[in-house]
């Protein structure tokens, strides 16, 4: 079946321009999430949608960083006036909701390719 | 918050010789540990994951352990194949944020 798909797979902006990436989720997935990725560092958590609703936004690291999810599947990450150290993979994940008598936050994600963005 | 520290950063092993990558964990509240193999240009893909019931867990030539006291908890690879060669990324997940180490970049030696 398909996986979480990223758009673009990768984007070169100029200092100071606005860029949004695009996440489609796993169909029927509830949960989405929002990864950066430094080169050679792990991901880091940026924020968390459950259905439409942001649950957690306490990763994006500045005001200049946005994320929607305004039906609940399809999520875009927006980036306002982009600086050279926003150059990064993001990454989206997505989830269902846990099984019943599973632990809460064991909930497995799927990655997507993740869009590769190279601020100049 | 959740710290988690993940050694060795490269590891070069044989092929057909085990490799260990051991990870910490700072929150004893974290409660599901998933392990990523991430390989050039794709996304982390999950490969075996643990939760925190559990002490040991293993699929094929994979398997996790995990000591909730000492907060630990390491990926073996066993039979080790050209194929295993990637980056390998431990996790923690609270509240269903992942909080990941740092990667281990695994080369298998022919």
């Amino acid at each position: 079946g398909a996986g979480v798909s990223q758009s673009p797979r990768y984007k070169v902006a100029k200092r100071g321009q606005d860029v949004a990436l695009r996440c489609d989720p796993i169909s029927g997935h509830v949960s989405l999430f929002w990864y950066q990725q430094a080169l050679g560092q792990g991901p880091e958590f940026l924020t968390y949608f459950q259905n439409e609703a942001q649950l957690d936004k306490s990763g994006l690291p500045s005001d200049r960083f946005f994320a929607e999810r305004p039906e609940g599947s399809v999520s875009t990450l927006k980036i306002q006036r982009t600086q050279q150290e926003d150059s990064a993979v993001y990454l989206c994940a997505s989830s269902l909701a846990p099984p019943r008598g599973v632990l809460a936050g064991a909930r497995e994600q799927y990655f997507g390719p993740g869009t590769r963005l190279t601020v100049t | 918050g959740e710290n988690v520290e993940q050694h060795p950063s490269t590891l070069s092993v044989q092929e057909g010789d085990s490799a260990v990558i051991k990870c910490t964990y700072s929150d004893s509240a974290s409660n599901y540990f998933p392990w990523y193999k991430q390989e050039l240009g794709k996304g982390p893909q999950l490969i075996i994951d643990i939760r925190s019931n559990v002490g040991e867990k293993k699929d094929q030539r994979i398997a996790v352990t995990l000591n909730k006291t000492a907060k630990h908890f390491s990926l073996h690879i066993t039979e080790t194949q050209p194929e295993d060669s990637a980056v390998y990324f431990c996790a923690a997940t609270i509240d269903d944020k992942i909080i990941f180490g740092k990667g281990t970049r695994l080369h298998i030696l022919p």
